[in-house]
């Protein structure tokens, strides 16, 4: 089975302070997305990347950066952490096939407080 | 500008009973739409992926239909049981070839 890992399940951060959140597939796939889970609001898309060192922004990009510098790696990364940021952070691969993205594999999730 | 809809936040049905949830969109040609089951505190699960072209999808008690004339899905659970109950997502491309965008979700309750 595809397994995409999130290096922590909880994370809590200080304002101001620059967060990384890391994302790891196993299985090769091309293309990774970021998202971001908050209540009454759901799954919004943050950063996603179809290609090493390539990155596409989503709906709400700002306050976020990402880098792709491997293919099975995909970093979000969070340039000065505000509270408005605390959520739950979602990252997902998935294959591409006839140009569009299949299937997703997410992982189990960051749950970021920033107090 | 797009927008998804899963016309209920909740829904509460008896076991045995089948399930129907339903998602419409707007401002959309997509060329697929896919479902997926989230429970608590967890990623979302991808379960079932179904073409412009097919009107119908099956995968064991799951069936999914797409009518791109009316734009919309419904996503049925047949003889539910407790143990799907959970929150079920429905999901379409941004645009062509980019990222999925998601519905907020209904959450399914099935009561024993």
């Amino acid at each position: 089975d595809v397994k995409v890992t999130q290096s922590s399940r909880y994370l809590v951060k200080r304002t101001g302070e620059k967060v990384f959140l890391e994302c790891v597939q196993d299985m090769d796939h091309e293309n990774m997305f970021w998202y971001r889970q908050d209540p009454g609001l759901g799954l919004r898309l943050i950063y996603f990347s179809y290609d090493v060192k390539m990155k596409e922004k989503g709906d709400i990009p700002e306050g976020y950066s990402v880098s792709r510098e491997k293919k099975e790696r995909f970093s979000l990364i969070l340039e000065s952490a505000s509270t408005n940021q605390t959520s739950m952070y979602l990252c997902a691969s998935s294959l591409l096939r006839d140009s569009h993205p299949y299937g997703y594999t997410f992982g189990s999730g960051t749950r970021l407080t920033v107090v | 500008s797009q927008k998804i809809e899963q016309n209920s936040e909740a829904l509460n049905i008896q076991e045995g009973k089948t399930a129907t949830l339903t998602c419409n969109y707007t401002n959309y040609s997509p060329a697929y739409l896919q479902w997926y089951r989230q429970d608590p505190g967890r990623g979302p699960v991808f379960l079932l992926l179904i073409r412009e072209n097919e009107k119908e999808k099956r995968k064991e008690r799951l069936k999914v239909t797409f009518d791109t004339t009316l734009k919309q899905s419904l996503f049925h659970i047949t003889a539910s049981q407790p143990a799907d109950s959970a929150t079920y997502l429905c999901a379409l491309e941004h645009q062509a070839g980019t990222a999925l965008i998601f519905g907020k979700g209904t959450t399914l309750s099935v009561s024993s």
